[in-house]
């Protein structure tokens, strides 16, 4: 059964740092990952998806990596602004082609100006 | 461009009564469709999806139904609300399972 879990549970940082937020999953036949964002009382915001061919995606200060043979993938969040500040959330969608994607618990970001 | 919507945003209903929460897709044909429930200080769970009308399946076995009525449309049902259906419910969609989902604003459903 696939678990997926994420460290830390929340962060504080201060505005302008470079931060990574780290995602694990314990099976590694994926078939692909995405990174979600969820402001309070708010749904979710797609951020990123990863093919499980694929190494890495970027979109503006965000950069999400995995490395499916170790059951891990991060993203990287460049120059954090107050704006930022959410919680996010990775997602994993197993191998089988099912659709229970399995979500993480999620990493609660707090970005201090 | 694609849009979604959820409605009610809020709920509040007694323990016992019926539940009707109705999300709608607009801008996209056939997409596939999924309920989820965030319980507090628990992760998403995957309650039902549907790949077209009227096909749905059930994830977990709950006190819920979910119907497909039209395309785009997709009601997630209760005939009787336990307290343990209190949580935010959150309707997404994507175009094919491999491709990213989107999320709706949810649903905070309270039973009192």
């Amino acid at each position: 059964k696939q678990e997926v879990t994420q460290i830390p549970a929340a962060l504080s940082v201060p505005e302008g740092e470079n931060l990574v937020l780290n995602c694990s999953f314990t099976d590694s036949a994926i078939y692909n990952l995405q990174w979600f964002r969820q402001d309070p009382g708010k749904g979710l915001t797609s951020l990123l998806l990863i093919q499980s061919s694929q190494r890495e995606q970027t979109s503006g200060r965000l950069n999400a990596s995995l490395d499916k043979s170790s059951g891990r993938s991060t993203l990287y969040i460049a120059a954090s602004q107050p704006g930022d500040s959410a919680t996010y959330l990775c997602a994993v969608r197993p191998g089988n082609y099912g659709q229970n994607f399995v979500f993480g618990p999620g990493t609660r970001l707090s970005v201090l100006p | 461009s694609q849009t979604i919507h959820q409605w009610p945003a809020t709920l509040v209903q007694p323990v016992g009564s019926p539940l009707s929460l109705e999300c709608t897709v607009e801008g996209t044909s056939n997409p596939n469709l999924y309920w989820y429930r965030q319980a507090a200080g628990r992760g998403l769970q995957l309650l039902f999806y549907s790949v077209g009308i009227g096909q749905i399946s059930s994830e977990v076995p709950q006190n819920l139904s979910a119907s497909r009525p039209q395309d785009r449309q997709f009601i997630l049902s209760s005939k009787k609300l336990l307290l343990s259906d209190s949580g935010f419910y959150l309707c997404a969609w994507s175009v094919t399972p491999g491709q990213p989902q989107h999320f709706g604003d949810g649903t905070r459903l309270s039973i009192l």
